[in-house]
């Protein structure tokens, strides 16, 4: 039972243009979204979340969208820059579990020059 | 620059060979956790501790355990591998439970021969 699924597992955008990540989940009850990115050999790299009482939330080059209705969220990052070609990891909480984390798969970026 | 470290980044050990995974945090947060990543899958909460409380997942095997003897340091110990042990072990910290980001370590790769 994957309760977050990221159905894209690459992703290739030319240098400038913008990324659009996404995920879906099935469990109503997350209410704390995160992505995180993670380059070869190293550990998850926090960039941005979102809370389920927000539907939109923007750091810097980053955004997360959030559809609630649809149970979809995701990350669009502008503009894409090489630096930015890893592995995009969603992740979802509910209140009342310890602060657990449910996965996505992941979806690897890739940002040509 | 607050950190999760985690010791050794890569361990190689026998086929029912006990081995320990190290994780130490300089950022004072209450809440530590391990997760296993095996290849090409989602990283999955093996458990966690709130300050001296441990929380076990359901589904973690009886042949994992963990203890935390201070607030900076969390062990993973692995009784018995099997071949099917082998995989990443990221280990995560974050203040509290609710809404807070999880900051990740580099991550052990296990190997089990």
């Amino acid at each position: 039972d994957q309760q977050v699924k990221q159905n894209s597992p690459s992703l290739s955008v030319q240098e400038g243009r913008i990324s659009i990540l996404n995920c879906d989940y099935t469990n109503s009850m997350f209410d704390y979204f995160l992505w995180y990115k993670k380059y070869p050999a190293e550990g998850p790299t926090f960039l941005i979340s979102i809370s389920s009482i927000k539907d939109k939330n923007e750091d810097g080059r980053f955004t997360v969208f959030l559809n609630k209705s649809a149970k979809h969220l995701s990350l669009h990052i502008v503009p894409s820059q090489p630096g930015d070609s890893a592995v995009y990891f969603c992740a979802a909480s509910v209140y009342n579990q310890g602060g657990k984390l449910i996965f996505g798969q992941g979806t690897e970026l890739s940002v040509k020059p | 620059d607050a950190m999760v470290i985690q010791n050794p980044r890569y361990q190689v050990t026998q086929f029912g060979k006990p081995v320990t995974l190290s994780c130490s945090q300089t950022l004072n947060h209450n809440v530590m956790y391990w997760y296993q990543q095996k290849s090409s899958q989602a990283p999955k909460l093996l458990f966690h501790y709130y300050d001296k409380d441990f929380n076990n997942e359901a589904d973690t095997p009886d042949n994992f355990q963990s203890r935390r003897p201070n607030t900076s340091f969390c062990f993973l110990d692995i009784r018995s591998p099997g071949l099917g042990d082998a995989a990443m072990y990221l280990c995560a910290t974050s203040r509290g439970s609710y809404q807070e980001t999880q900051y990740f370590g580099p991550g052990t790769r296990l190997l089990v021969l």
